[in-house]
């Protein structure tokens, strides 16, 4: 398996924009999550799916955000409309039951917001 | 809902010598901790992980103990090497919730 698929691997975008960021998680796997990662913060869990549901969302800084996720091999997480503090890596990781076993991450997306 | 916390937040080693990451956390119910390693550039890696029924768990240089009591748990890595230099994160997840909850991460260099 080629792992967490995540895309773009950059981002610049201006002020206002719409951001999407996309992740492939590894089939098989039925949890899902998405972190971002700033130096202030570290590593915050914005969402998590599972079987596709989303069980936990207490994470998502405010309605700007928003995730999704139509089927077991893909997620969306979107900035609408994107703001300079909005700019973090974020990660994408799934994993086979959730919490109490190894999850696995994505490379990550450098989102930066000008 | 758990909170992790992570000590020291940089630590700097010689090659060589032995290195210790603490974390402690606050819900009694986290049954399973994780460690990862973060190289520049990269996503999270998980280099060791013990459950709450163990409490020490040994892999070649990398070693984690585990104290239920006083809900703590360290990293030890032995014989640093230049390669082990990253950011290390700890991170506890209850049995209920499916979640990670992170620590917020130790920056290990180690100098040749």
């Amino acid at each position: 398996d080629a792992g967490v698929i995540q895309s773009p691997r950059h981002e610049v975008t201006e002020m206002g924009q719409e951001v999407t960021l996309r992740c492939k998680p590894i089939s098989g796997h039925n949890s899902l999550f998405w972190y971002r990662q700033t130096m202030m913060r570290g590593l915050e869990l914005l969402i998590y799916f599972n079987n596709n549901v989303p069980i936990d969302d207490s994470g998502m800084p405010e309605d700007r955000f928003s995730a999704k996720m139509p089927n077991a091999s893909f997620s969306t997480l979107k900035i609408q409309p994107s703001e300079p503090r909005d700019s973090a890596v974020y990660f994408c990781a799934s994993s086979l039951t959730g919490g109490a076993t190894e999850a696995f991450f994505g490379q990550g997306t450098r989102l930066t917001v000008v | 809902g758990e909170n992790v916390e992570q000590h020291p937040s940089t630590l700097s080693v010689q090659e060589g010598d032995s290195a210790v990451i603490k974390c402690t956390y606050s819900d009694s119910a986290s049954n399973y901790f994780p460690w990862y390693k973060q190289e520049l550039g990269k996503g999270p890696q998980l280099i060791i992980d013990i459950r709450s029924n163990v409490g020490e768990k040994k892999d070649q240089r990398i070693a984690v103990t585990l104290n239920k009591t006083a809900k703590h748990f360290s990293l030890h890595i032995t014989e640093t090497q230049p390669e082990d230099s990253a950011v290390y994160f700890c991170a506890a997840s209850p049995l209920t919730g499916n979640q990670f909850y992170f620590g917020t991460g130790t920056s290990l260099t180690v100098i040749p």
